[in-house]
């Protein structure tokens, strides 16, 4: 697609539910990063994929959170049991190539977030 | 690690008068510096990034930052706001790794939002 694309835009719900929030990147983009950014705070890292593969989950605060991209494409964040603390805007980005030498770093190109509001 | 620290959480400037948004950051090791901002309702939009060489570093809107490494800053400045540049604004930082490369995660600071008076 022509930008990086997240789903639901908004999600409500119960303590306790689980969620799954949606990422599809732009075609082609091979670097896939989950971020979350708190109300007044900047994004924190979560994690990341190149391809398929998680290449780093080092940002997921806990064991409820996971993340895949089966295909190398689109990418699932998943949180289980949901708390109130796990309010927040969760933003998904992505890069053409997870480095790249003509530039010297990647430019990430961030979606417009799901907002989650856990009740 | 690296940190960022934004000194201003909240700009109030009239259109038209200059404005600067501090950034400062810490870090043991060599870094990238980027700042972004965030429209209402949008995903964070990539303003500038400095890598190496120019320490004056131009981007897009008329915005443009001054990498200064003794000070371990890179302050965001604009000669001249207008309406439309009313918006929360973020500095970042990623290491380099081998190679001058890097990936994307990046630390953000808690960012600064502007907000331009008629």
């Amino acid at each position: 697609g022509a930008g990086v694309s997240q789903s639901p835009r908004y999600k409500v719900t119960k303590r306790g539910q689980d969620v799954a929030l949606r990422c599809d990147p732009i075609s082609g983009h091979v670097s896939l990063y989950w971020y979350r950014q708190a109300l007044g705070q900047g994004p924190e890292f979560l994690t990341y994929f190149n391809y398929e593969a998680q290449q780093d989950k080092s940002g997921l605060p806990n064991d409820r959170f996971s993340a895949e991209r089966p295909e190398g494409s689109i990418s699932t964040l998943t949180i289980q049991r949901t708390e109130q603390r796990d309010s927040a805007m969760y933003r998904c980005a992505s890069s053409l190539e997870f480095r790249s030498r003509s530039s010297g770093a990647n430019v990430l190109t961030f979606g417009a977030g799901s907002r989650l509001t856990v009740l | 690690a690296q940190s960022v620290t934004q000194l201003d959480s909240q700009v109030p400037v009239f259109e038209e008068a200059p404005v600067e948004l501090r950034c400062n950051y810490s870090s043991s090791v060599s870094v990238y510096l980027f700042w972004y901002v965030q429209y209402p309702n949008q995903g964070l939009q990539l303003l500038l990034k400095y890598l190496s060489g120019s320490t004056l570093v131009k981007g897009i809107n008329g915005f443009e930052a001054e990498f200064n490494k003794s000070q371990t800053s890179f302050h965001l400045r604009k000669p001249s706001v207008h309406i439309s540049d009313t918006a929360e604004y973020f500095c970042a930082v990623t290491r380099t790794i081998a190679g001058g490369t890097s990936y994307g995660k990046l630390t953000f600071g808690q960012g600064t939002i502007l907000t331009v008076h008629p």
